[in-house]
């Protein structure tokens, strides 16, 4: 079984600049995840999609941060202008979801340098 | 907000030794989760625990959830290099949102040859 796709797997750009991540959850998991996780710290929720709905976007900067998951599969992650503190690594993460939540199988993020 | 408060933050021992990592919070989880990261890879899961009290041994490893299932302890025996990693715990809360992950800071351990 594929597990969580995610490119691209480093970026590096300049502050103000615009980037954006993808993400290709396992087949059939119905639940997707993308968490921020800052060196030495423990992954942040970022946002949570069931299907192609948001479930949980609380701490979402949603001035500069937008996610969308587009016919309930791939997901993309972006970040517009980007800010130095948002160096960090991006990760995805999926789940059959239903009333419990379900494992989450995560991918191998995405790292952002921003200079 | 739901805390979970790892400890100790580092670990460097010697291959052979045991080892004890803590997870702890003021709240009540319905499950929590130990997971282990390896540098640039994502979280693995390693176990779920449900039930206050629960004890579950993965080989070497043994993970209890607290009787009030508010804090966990891993347990190591025996730690090899292939144990080196970062371990983090994770707990879910139905009263909140069952699919939402609440983590730690996690556990860096270093196992030495």
């Amino acid at each position: 079984e594929a597990g969580v796709a995610q490119s691209p797997r480093y970026k590096i750009i300049e502050k103000r600049q615009s980037v954006a991540f993808w993400c290709n959850p396992i087949s059939g998991h119905a639940t997707l995840y993308w968490y921020q996780q800052i060196l030495g710290q423990g992954p942040k929720l970022l946002i949570q999609f069931q299907n192609n709905g948001v479930v949980d976007d609380s701490q979402l900067p949603k001035d500069r941060f937008s996610a969308e998951r587009l016919k309930g599969v791939d997901s993309t992650l972006k970040i517009q202008p980007a800010k130095l503190e948002d160096s960090a690594v991006y990760l995805c993460a999926s789940s059959l979801g239903g009333v419990a939540g379900g494992t989450q199988f995560f991918g191998p993020g995405t790292r952002l340098t921003v200079l | 907000t739901q805390l979970l408060e790892q400890s100790p933050q580092f670990l460097s021992i010697q291959e052979g030794e045991n080892l004890t990592v803590y997870c702890n919070s003021s709240s009540v989880f319905s499950s929590l989760q130990w997971y282990r990261q390896e540098p640039g890879e994502g979280p693995v899961l390693l176990v779920t625990v449900v039930t206050g009290g629960e004890v579950k041994k993965l080989k070497r490893l043994t993970f209890q959830f607290g009787d009030a299932r508010k804090d966990s302890s891993l347990h190591i025996t025996a730690a090899q290099p292939g144990d080196t990693g970062l371990y983090l715990c994770a707990g879910a809360s139905l009263v909140t949102n069952a699919g939402k992950s609440t983590f730690g800071d996690g556990t860096t351990l270093t196992v030495k040859p």
